[in-house]
């Protein structure tokens, strides 16, 4: 079955770029979307079909997805985007998640 | 506004049943193809099943397949998720979930606030 893996945690400090990477094989065939959830609450989209943000997501947050790996980059990082992410892809008709990375804004 | 809202959560026996329901508001249910997610106490997300707009198409995690039965109605504009021959591991916040598909991009807009189902004895 697919897979997507990530780096558990990400350390950066306000104002500064975090970068979060997804990887799976030839995941730059298929299109990447991300997901941030806070403690507590539901997850929230903030990035599809690999560049996309939704409305109302601010403009720091970008993507990007080529070869095996998606990037996710939060620019001049807030203390408000401390969180759990997570990429997701479809294949074979079935979901697939990330295993998440924990934000933290330090 | 776009509302899901689940419920049917609780605590269960091992080898016990469960139905979940989300109630789907602020946009036409009828056309969209609908999800379960869940995600085990301090674990990441994991997909359930997903049910297309009318119940034509229906796929399972291969966990699930043959315990869980995703189903709707759309009169109702509500999804359903019948869980049977529960096992701890299936212990879990259960979420409804919106998915959007264009152009072999496959992904979720939309979810609910989620409703815990603990397997336990």
């Amino acid at each position: 079955s697919y897979e997507l893996t990530q780096p558990p945690s990400v350390s950066v400090s306000p104002g500064q770029t975090a970068s979060i990477t997804c990887s799976g094989d030839k995941l730059g065939d298929k299109y990447a979307s991300w997901y941030q959830q806070k403690p507590g609450q539901s997850p929230v989209l903030v990035i599809y079909q690999d560049t996309k943000r939704p409305s109302g997501i601010p403009e720091r947050f970008s993507g990007s997805n080529s070869g095996n790996t998606a990037t996710l980059t939060i620019s001049g990082t807030q203390a408000m985007d401390e969180a759990d992410y997570y990429c997701q892809a479809w294949d074979s008709s079935t979901y697939v998640f990330g295993t998440g990375t924990k934000v933290t804004v330090l | 506004e776009v509302q899901l809202v689940e419920s049917g959560g609780g605590l269960v026996k091992p080898g016990g049943s469960l139905r979940l329901s989300c109630a789907a508001s602020g946009f036409t249910f009828s056309g969209y193809t609908m999800n379960w997610v869940r995600q085990a106490p301090g674990k990441g997300l994991e997909w359930v099943s997903s049910i297309s707009s009318s119940s034509s198409f229906i796929y399972y995690a291969d966990s699930m397949k043959g315990r869980f039965t995703i189903s709707r109605d759309n009169a109702k504009n509500s999804l359903y998720l019948q869980m049977s021959s529960l096992r701890a591991e299936d212990t879990a916040v259960y979420y409804c979930a919106r998915e959007v598909s264009y152009s072999s991009s496959y992904y979720f807009d939309y979810w609910g606030q989620g409703t815990l189902v603990t397997v336990s004895s």
